[in-house]
């Protein structure tokens, strides 16, 4: 079963617009990680920020900014303002802290965003 | 502080024939993790070393895949009688004791023809 949704393939917007993208989880363990990851169209995967299970403070880093809500399993990402070098395939992904998948990184299937001039 | 890196970062082959990548890790990483991305996919897990030993390896390695990582520096991941199906990126990522975060190489891509 997937563990991680991300419903969005695509997502279009010109530049300076704000954009949201979707991940939704699913997990049994108490004790989890999330992320997201940024891959270019160089295809190199870039991290960006990393969550715990018991933080559910939103976070901001610049441009960017984090919204984690257990209660419906979602760790959505915003980018303010956005400009053409954001446009690339963002992944969402969950590490689980049970014994036999200790580390192991379960990736959404990504949203490409496409930012135009 | 050089991070992750892979090579060859391009590969081509004929089906049938065998390869081999090569992952450097960031220095004293400890963790190793291969995964496989295939086209508008998201990478996929393969397997995963701490040190020397191989912990985990997905149902995904079939048996024509092995992976090594001696003296648990570098390490290799080894796809023999290749298949079109193995045409994917090979990605490698790094991560340390107790940390949670895993950093990535820029890939293998391998195209099987």
């Amino acid at each position: 079963a997937q563990k991680v949704t991300q419903a969005q393939t695509e997502i279009s917007v010109v530049e300076k617009e704000d954009v949201t993208l979707d991940c939704v989880y699913e997990t049994r363990d108490t004790t989890y990680y999330l992320f997201w990851y940024k891959q270019p169209p160089s295809g190199e995967l870039v991290f960006l920020i990393r969550r715990n299970s018991f933080d559910e403070q939103n976070e901001i880093s610049g441009r960017y900014s984090w919204n984690f809500q257990k209660s419906t399993s979602s760790f959505n990402f915003t980018i303010t303002a956005s400009q053409v070098v954001d446009s690339a395939v963002y992944f969402c992904a969950l590490s689980e802290a049970s014994t036999d998948s200790w580390g192991k990184l379960q990736f959404g299937a990504g949203t490409q965003v496409v930012v135009t001039p | 502080d050089t991070g992750v890196s892979q090579d060859p970062r391009h590969k081509i082959t004929k089906r049938g024939q065998n390869v081999t990548f090569r992952c450097d890790p960031i220095s004293e990483h400890n963790r190793l993790y291969w995964y496989r991305q295939t086209l508008g996919q998201g990478p996929e897990f393969l397997t995963y070393f701490q040190n020397e030993a191989q912990l985990e390896k997905s149902r995904l390695l079939s048996d024509r895949f092995s992976a090594e990582r001696p003296k648990g520096s570098f390490s290799t991941l080894e796809i023999q009688r290749t298949e079109q199906g193995d045409s994917a990126m090979y990605l490698c990522a790094s991560s340390g004791a107790g940390a949670w975060s895993q950093y990535f190489g820029p890939g293998t891509r391998l195209l099987v023809l």
